[in-house]
């Protein structure tokens, strides 16, 4: 089945550590997107890829890093520098035309 | 850029009533329109869309939006609820030549028995 797969679920980082999230897609999409979701906050965009080996940074990206070197992955580096990571990350690729988002089941990244 | 309104933050109505979940959005240049459903702690799924033709869309478990363009609004309803149509509904918004998706911040909707 075609769709989005998120890893881990669950992720808990000490204070001052980096982490990755995985996202890899098997629908051929160019374009893949990172959200963060908070309470009462909605979707707000960490850092966007239209093409493989380029990406642009969304209206939260202070903190994070991704890479995209593979049409199939996104990872999202949370790092140390981001000072409150404790959120519900999603990541999505969308179709060409922009006339669907997907949607991968997310990470619950927490902070101990 | 655009932004999306979803005014209400949390509805909380009884089973078999009707429902209304409101949305704007701030252009109607060449937009297509999304609402996205989210049980909780996983991701978004796509519940309807409008793209063209109709304006008005029905989801298979009996949602419904219109696309009006003048009020630019895309209001979703459903003119009777289930105890298992609690959820987060977002709105979400993208133009066909800018390669972005805009969602609204969200609404809670509380079936009570």
């Amino acid at each position: 089945d075609g769709g989005i797969t998120q890893s881990p679920k669950y992720l808990f980082r000490k204070e001052g550590q980096n982490v990755t999230l995985s996202c890899e897609q098997n629908l051929n999409h160019d374009a893949m997107y990172w959200y963060r979701q908070d309470p009462g906050q909605g979707l707000r965009l960490i850092y966007y890829s239209q093409i493989v080996n380029d990406f642009q940074k969304g209206d939260i990206a202070e903190g994070y890093s991704v890479s995209r070197e593979k049409k199939e992955s996104f990872p999202l580096t949370v790092t140390s520098a981001q000072k409150n990571p404790t959120a519900f990350y999603l990541c999505a690729s969308i179709t060409t035309g922009n006339t669907e988002a997907f949607f991968g089941q997310g990470t619950r990244l927490t902070v101990v | 850029a655009q932004s999306v309104t979803q005014l209400d933050s949390q509805v909380p109505v009884f089973e078999e009533a009707p429902v209304e979940l409101r949305c704007n959005y701030s252009s109607s240049v060449s937009v297509y329109l999304f609402w996205y459903v989210q049980y909780p702690n996983q991701g978004l799924q796509l519940l309807l869309k409008y793209l063209s033709g109709s304006t008005l869309v029905e989801s298979i478990n009996g949602f419904e939006a219109e696309f009006n363009k003048s009020q630019t609004s895309f209001h979703l309803r459903k003119p009777s609820v289930h105890i298992s149509d609690t959820a987060e509904y977002f709105c979400a918004v993208s133009e066909y030549n800018f390669n972005k998706f805009y969602f609204g911040s969200g609404t809670k909707l509380n079936v009570k028995p």
